[in-house]
C-alpha cells in the first residue's frame, strides 16, 4: 500500500519529441504527488508536483497529468532536449506524514540531438 | 539562493572505520531526511527529524548507524564500523511541509 511504481525504467528519445513517465500507486491517503529531476552526480531536484484536486498542471514543458480514479499519474516533457536526460522519480505523500516521501524507483531519459 | 550543504562530498575510507557525514538544512526548515541511493536499491529513506526530534528511523541499521540534529543547523550521519555494503551516495534533504530540497550528497566508498 505503501509503493509507488514507476515506468519505464528507462526512456530513450528523440530530439523534440514528447517523453512520458508514469506512476501508478495504492493509497488513496497520499495527497502530494511531485517529480524529481536528478543530474548525474547532483541530488534530486524538486521539479513539479500536483495534488489531486487537479487533473493536470503544467510548468513550461513539464506537465503531469493526474488520474484519480485509475490512481497514476505520470510527467510529460514535451519537445524534449538532450539537456533534460537525467533521472526522473516519482513520489507521493500523505497527510501526517510530516512530509515523508515515497519514491518511485526511478526513470532513465536519454533524449538523443 | 538558499541550498542544502552536505560534507564530506566524496569519502574513502577503510572497512571498520568510522564515518561522520555532516548536514546544513537550508535555514528556517523544520524536517530533516536522510537517504541513501544505491544503483539496486534507489533512493532510500534512513531516518528524518522535525524539529530536531528524531521521527523515523527504522530505515537505519540500528547497530551501525546512528543519526542526530545537535542543533538546527546541523544534522549528522553516523556510521560505525562501517562496511564494504554502505558504499552509496547519501543525500541530506530538508524542508517545511512537503517539499523536499535536497543537498549535493556524500559519496561513500568502503574498501
Amino acid at each position: 500500500q505503501q509503493q509507488v511504481k514507476q515506468s519505464p525504467q528507462s526512456l530513450i528519445v528523440q530530439k523534440g519529441g514528447i517523453s512520458i513517465i508514469n506512476c501508478a500507486y495504492e493509497n488513496t491517503a497520499f495527497d502530494y504527488f511531485p517529480w524529481y529531476q536528478q543530474f548525474p552526480g547532483k541530488g534530486p531536484a524538486l521539479l513539479i508536483a500536483i495534488r489531486p484536486d487537479v487533473s493536470e498542471k503544467k510548468e513550461g514543458r513539464f506537465t503531469i497529468s493526474f488520474n484519480k480514479s485509475a490512481k497514476q499519474f505520470s510527467l510529460h516533457i514535451m519537445d524534449s532536449q538532450p539537456g533534460d536526460s537525467a533521472t526522473y522519480f516519482c513520489a507521493a505523500s500523505r497527510p501526517g506524514n510530516t512530509g515523508k516521501l515515497i519514491f518511485g524507483q526511478g526513470t532513465t531519459l536519454q533524449v538523443k540531438p | 539562493d538558499a541550498r542544502v550543504t552536505q560534507t564530506p562530498r566524496h569519502k574513502v575510507t577503510e572497512m571498520g572505520q568510522e564515518v561522520t557525514m555532516r548536514c546544513q538544512p537550508i535555514l528556517g526548515h523544520n524536517t530533516v531526511f536522510w537517504y541513501r541511493q544505491t544503483m539496486m536499491q534507489g533512493l532510500e529513506l534512513l531516518a528524518y527529524f522535525r524539529n530536531r526530534a528524531p521521527l523515523d528511523d527504522s530505515g537505519m541499521p540500528k547497530d551501525r548507524f546512528s543519526a542526530e540534529m545537535p542543533d538546527a543547523t546541523l544534522a549528522t550521519l553516523k556510521i560505525q564500523p562501517s562496511e564494504p555494503r554502505d558504499s552509496a551516495v547519501y543525500f541530506c534533504a530538508s524542508g517545511l511541509t512537503y517539499e523536499q530540497y535536497f543537498g549535493p550528497g556524500t559519496r561513500l566508498t568502503v574498501t
